[in-house]
């Protein structure tokens, strides 16, 4: 069965710290995508990766960067140098591949709340 | 780039009255959205694909009679939550893709429905 675990209900860091969220994710398929979110207390959510399960280089985007290990069925988040605008809830979840003409699903964590203090 | 809308972002309605919260794909067609609903401090929750052209398919637990989805055209899904009470307030938002692997997957900006 799919399940994606986000272990952390709450990180509460000083900004300006480094702060990794896990993500945990259980699936039989080979192929399969994982995605991460962001949603500000706004609500909205606000895409931030897609990764492909043959893509598993570490990917880097300005103060965000994503560990991705199949061998740990791990794609982590990992901000640097963290500010209050980063205060929100994260959600990282599992697409896994279907037919062409299948309807496409997201299987979602619980989310991390992530709070960055000044 | 492509955007999903939602309208309204914000509904205070009477309980049992009914209320519609539309979903738009701005740019791009689109055969099947989804319906979520996020319970506070709680993760998303899928309620619902919209298929344009034919009835919706429901998730477990989801009364579809309470929860009508309407995907008329290949841009526009509704989900009209009918006779409303106060536990059906919620986030409820919707999710689109222009292509059928579902691999850019856009979300609406989620409507904020409040029954009192």
């Amino acid at each position: 069965a799919q399940k994606v675990t986000q272990a952390q209900t709450e990180i509460s860091v000083v900004e300006k710290e480094d702060v990794t969220l896990d993500c945990v994710y259980e699936t039989r398929d080979t192929t399969y995508y994982l995605f991460w979110y962001k949603q500000p207390p706004s609500g909205e959510l606000v895409f931030l990766i897609r990764r492909n399960s043959f893509d598993e280089q570490n990917e880097i985007s300005g103060r965000y960067s994503w560990n991705f290990q199949k061998s740990t069925s791990s794609f982590n988040f990992t901000i640097t140098a963290s500010q209050v605008v980063d205060s929100a809830v994260y959600f990282c979840a599992l697409s896994e591949a279907q037919a062409v003409d299948s309807n496409y699903q997201l299987i979602w964590g619980a989310g991390t709340k992530l709070i960055i203090k000044p | 780039g492509a955007v999903v809308s939602q309208h309204p972002s914000r509904v205070i309605c009477k309980s049992g009255t009914s209320v519609k919260i539309e979903c738009r794909s701005l740019d791009f067609q689109a055969t099947t959205m989804f319906w979520y609903r996020q319970f506070p401090k709680q993760s998303l929750m899928l309620m619902a694909t919209s298929n344009e052209g034919s009835k919706a398919t429901y998730e477990q637990g989801v009364e579809k009679d309470k929860f009508l989805i309407n995907h008329a055209s290949l841009t526009l899904s509704t989900l009209t939550v009918t006779s409303a009470h106060p536990e059906d307030s919620s986030f409820y938002i919707c999710s689109a893709s222009p292509d059928i692997s579902g691999n850019t997957i856009y979300f609406g900006e989620g409507s904020w429905l409040t029954v009192v």
